[in-house]
């Protein structure tokens, strides 16, 4: 069973910038969420989706943005891109709807922005 | 909100030796309790979970806890090999959170031949 994807693995922007990243779950999970990883602020959560409606949302602004398409993959998008958004984006799945999913994460997206 | 604290930030042990890593989180709704695993340059990787129904689990080496009364979880590594050096996470969902985990600040594991 494969895992969870992303892409693209590595990539470096411009401040000001936007990016897109991607996520494919595990087959058959239906709930996606994003996480920022830095060294300063550890693992950080950005939001959650569920059957394509975003069922939690973390503390970052509004420049980030996420969206679930019906077959479960995701995307989050970066508008405006800072230095400080240089970071690790994780990708994780889970297998049920309610609370206590078993999470799996994927390698992640290694974000530089100069 | 949740807020998971973990300790200590760094350990090193010699091979063979147990290694211990405890958190502790504050939302009594909090349910589920997994610890992962990082590795220079990968995502985190599961290595162990538990839920609130139960007070201990074990897979081989790997061993959790949960004391809800105290709202403290911990990680018990036995017979540690160098492979086990990594970075470990602890982490905590439940309530309404969801798929949403709150994670701990990381253990620094080392494990010296």
């Amino acid at each position: 069973k494969a895992g969870v994807t992303q892409t693209p693995r590595y990539l470096i922007k411009t401040r000001g910038q936007q990016v897109t990243l991607s996520c494919s779950p595990i087959s058959g999970h239906r709930s996606v969420s994003w996480y920022q990883q830095t060294p300063g602020q550890g693992l950080q959560f950005l939001f959650e989706y569920f059957s394509e409606t975003q069922r939690n949302k973390g503390n970052f602004p509004g420049r980030f943005s996420g969206r679930q398409f019906s077959n479960s993959r995701s995307e989050m998008n970066v508008s405006t891109l800072e230095l400080g958004d240089s970071a690790l984006y994780l990708c994780a799945s889970g297998s049920g709807s309610g609370t206590g999913n078993t999470i799996y994460f994927g390698e992640g997206s290694w974000l530089t922005v100069v | 909100g949740e807020n998971v604290e973990q300790h200590p930030s760094t350990l090193s042990v010699q091979e063979g030796d147990s290694a211990v890593i405890k958190c502790t989180y504050s939302d009594s709704a909090s349910n589920y309790f997994p610890w992962y695993k990082q590795e220079l340059g990968k995502g985190p990787q599961l290595i162990i979970d538990i839920r609130s129904n139960v007070g201990e689990k074990k897979d081989q080496r790997i061993a959790v806890t949960l004391n809800k009364t105290a709202k403290h979880f911990s990680l018990h590594i036995t017979e540690t090999q160098p492979e086990d050096s990594a970075v470990y996470f602890c982490a905590a969902s439940g309530g309404t959170s969801y798929g949403k985990l709150t994670f701990g600040q990381g253990t620094i594991l080392t494990v010296h031949p």
